[in-house]
């Protein structure tokens, strides 16, 4: 089976940074994505991540560790329009069609 | 018109009507995807079609019967649904089976069921 954990909330303040963290436990894995969701929105890409280490995309950085089945998403000098809900998903090595996605994390920003 | 559209954006029916969700992408993409969101729970993956083939039936009720008619459109024919079924329906697409194989979200269906 796939088990994907995520916390339910955060919140933040403006201009800070947060880490946004997620585990997994899947049978086989072929990479990890963040997306983007704001409320009554569909889900956009954040990012993606196959081999360990840190990927960065401006103000965004999505961090993986295989061998531990964790990744976190660091968001720096958080804006208020960043406050939604962030998912995790992972595509299993045996089906790169499909993915499992968290429940996700709502992230609150305040001033 | 760009990316990966659904009509409609709303709907109501009731418990014996029959209904479509239609989603359709403009990308070029050759994979599909239905999937249910519901209120604090997570994405759930329903149908996946790769190359107008379905590929992955998650145990989805077969009052929710998916139709890929080529590999830019693809619909979810409902019927006879029960109020547990309101939720919103969110359909993707994707390049295939190849790369970062990212996904690419329509606005969704946010569907009732009185």
């Amino acid at each position: 089976g796939q088990n994907i954990d995520q916390p339910t909330e955060m919140t933040a303040t403006e201009g800070a940074i947060v880490q946004i963290n997620c585990t997994y436990q899947t049978s086989g894995f072929n990479g990890l994505f963040w997306y983007q969701q704001h409320a009554g929105e569909a889900p956009t890409f954040l990012s993606y991540n196959v081999l360990d280490g840190l990927e960065e995309k401006g103000r965004f950085s999505s961090f993986l560790s295989r061998s531990k089945g964790y990744s976190y998403l660091l968001l720096k000098e958080l804006q208020m329009k960043d406050s939604a809900s962030y998912l995790c998903a992972v595509a299993p090595i045996y089906n790169f069609n499909k993915f499992y996605f968290g429940s996700g994390t709502k992230l609150n920003v305040k001033p | 018109e760009t990316g990966v559209t659904q009509t409609p954006r709303h709907l109501v029916m009731g418990m014996t009507n029959k209904k479509s969700l239609k989603c359709e992408q403009h990308l070029g993409h050759n994979a599909m995807y239905w999937y249910k969101q519901s209120a604090k729970k997570p994405l759930e993956l329903m149908f996946v079609y790769s190359l107008e083939e379905r590929v992955e039936n998650n145990s989805v009720p077969s009052r929710f019967s998916p139709e890929c008619p080529n590999s830019s459109h693809l619909f979810l024919h409902l019927h006879t649904l029960q109020p547990e079924d309101s939720a919103l329906y969110l359909c993707a697409s994707s390049p295939g089976t190849s790369g970062s194989n990212e996904q690419f979200f329509g606005p969704g269906t946010r569907l009732t069921v009185l």
